[in-house]
């Protein structure tokens, strides 16, 4: 079956760091793979998309990684800084093409 | 430029009953998804709709049912709420058939009793 996994544990860094969230997948093979950001009690908002071709893609201090051979792409946030601190969510769409199936989220905590 | 509506926002049912939940996407947006997402976890695709069809369908039984209007809103209706029904549930848009990001609500929270 298709699974995608993020990291379990919430990860709780120090404001200035960098925050690295891993999300693995099996049995998809996905054109691209998209991150989002959910803040408590409210609805996902996108934040970045890479394509298969791609390695890597910033924007801003976020660096997303895409290895399409250990399945698995790297979400970072450099500088982090406590309005950073939420649960951010791994995306893939299904073999069929059209459901956008999400990981369960990892949370991310900065702290002052 | 709205983005995706939805209502109602909170909503309390007793075990039986039927609910409907409604949404307006995006402006220009023609696919809508729904997604049920449970407390600490990742939202789970229930169906989507595209041109009043049901394009594709997740692992949802028979009493989730949807429908979507020739404007592009779409409709959630649930029948015999069971108490593992209470979640947060999110309907998301998109401009290109479904294919791409998405764009969320901010859901209805349902509590089953």
């Amino acid at each position: 079956s298709q699974k995608i996994e993020q990291n379990s544990e919430a990860l709780n860094i120090q404001e200035g760091k960098t925050a690295t969230l891993t999300c693995n997948y099996t049995n998809y093979s996905p054109a691209y793979l998209q991150w989002y950001r959910q803040d408590p009690g409210r609805g996902p908002v996108f934040l970045l998309l890479i394509r298969e071709n791609e390695k890597e893609k910033r924007k801003e201090r976020l660096k997303v990684t895409f290895d399409t051979t250990l399945k698995q792409s790297l979400f970072h946030i450099t500088a982090s800084q406590p309005a950073d601190s939420a649960t951010y969510l791994c995306a893939l769409h299904s073999n069929s093409g059209y459901a956008l199936n999400f990981g369960k989220g990892t949370s991310l905590l900065v702290t002052p | 430029d709205a983005g995706v509506t939805q209502s109602p926002t909170h909503l309390i049912k007793t075990r039986g009953q039927q609910v409907t939940l409604r949404c307006s996407p995006k402006s220009g947006h023609d696919t809508v998804s729904w997604y049920q997402q449970a407390l600490g976890q990742g939202p789970q695709f229930i169906f989507q709709y595209y041109e009043e069809e049901e394009r594709q369908r997740g692992n949802f039984p028979d009493r989730f049912s949807g429908h979507q209007f020739p404007n592009y809103s779409s409709e959630l209706n649930v029948n015999a709420l069971l108490l593992g029904d209470s979640a947060l549930y999110l309907c998301a848009s998109s401009p290109l058939q479904g294919v791409g990001e998405l764009f969320f609500g901010e859901g209805s929270r349902l509590t089953v009793l």
